[in-house]
């Protein structure tokens, strides 16, 4: 079974729309870690936001706001008033305690296109 | 720019063969990871390294390893390469060994096995 699930799999929205982007994931451990990255067309990966499991507080970042919810296990992304700088594959990513270290499992990512 | 190095940029090679990938770490980070992104397969974490020392397997096969020097750049090693091996492969560095550092991703190798 997939730890992080993006049923999205591409999203086109035109300029100034607003856009939210899904993510479920799974996970047994009471203390893990949320991430969504940003992957544009040049190809590095650029770190957005981490949320830990007992801060369920929303986030607003400029226009990008993330909701998290425990309840439904689920850590969405939103845009508002898109543009189109904002077209690229993004991944949310859980992190999980693994031996010494941690695991990283990433979504299968959702391609945002923004039209002008 | 994410302060992460990765050479070369793009590798091409025969299958059989073996390659070596470099990552420089930001300075002050102390863990690196490295991943696979392929197509049909995503983005799968293989291996944590924290200080030289090996903290975290994921979906490392028995032909890769990796290794953290003393400097605390990193290499990942790929041998006897094969069709299915072409991806683009990154690194990333983190303060901590910890999930609850962010990570920072390197500009990735292509490797093209042929």
């Amino acid at each position: 079974a997939q730890k992080v699930t993006q049923a999205q799999t591409e999203i086109s929205v035109v300029e100034k729309e607003d856009v939210t982007l899904d993510c479920v994931y799974e996970t047994r451990d009471t203390t893990y870690y949320l991430f969504w990255y940003k992957q544009p067309p040049s190809g590095e990966l650029v770190f957005l936001i981490r949320r830990n499991s007992f801060d369920e507080q929303n986030e607003i970042s400029g226009r990008y706001s993330w909701n998290f919810q425990k309840s439904t296990s689920s850590f969405n992304f939103t845009i508002t008033a898109s543009q189109v700088v904002d077209s690229a594959v993004y991944f949310c990513a859980l992190s999980e305690a693994l031996g010494t270290g941690n695991q990283f499992y990433f979504g299968t990512g959702t391609s945002l296109t923004v039209i002008p | 720019d994410s302060g992460v190095t990765q050479t070369p940029k793009h590798l091409i090679t025969a299958t059989g063969q073996r390659v070596t990938l470099r990552c420089s770490p930001r300075s002050g980070d102390l863990s690196v990871y490295w991943y696979q992104q392929s197509l049909d397969q995503g983005l799968q974490f293989l291996i944590q390294y924290y200080n030289g020392e090996e903290r975290a397997k994921g979906n490392i096969l028995e032909r890769f390893s990796a290794q953290q020097f003393p400097d605390l750049h990193s290499e990942l090693n790929l041998s006897s390469l094969e069709l299915g091996d072409s991806a683009l492969y990154f690194c990333a560095s983190s303060v901590g060994d910890r999930g609850r550092n962010e990570q920072y991703f390197g500009p990735g190798t292509r490797l093209t096995v042929t």
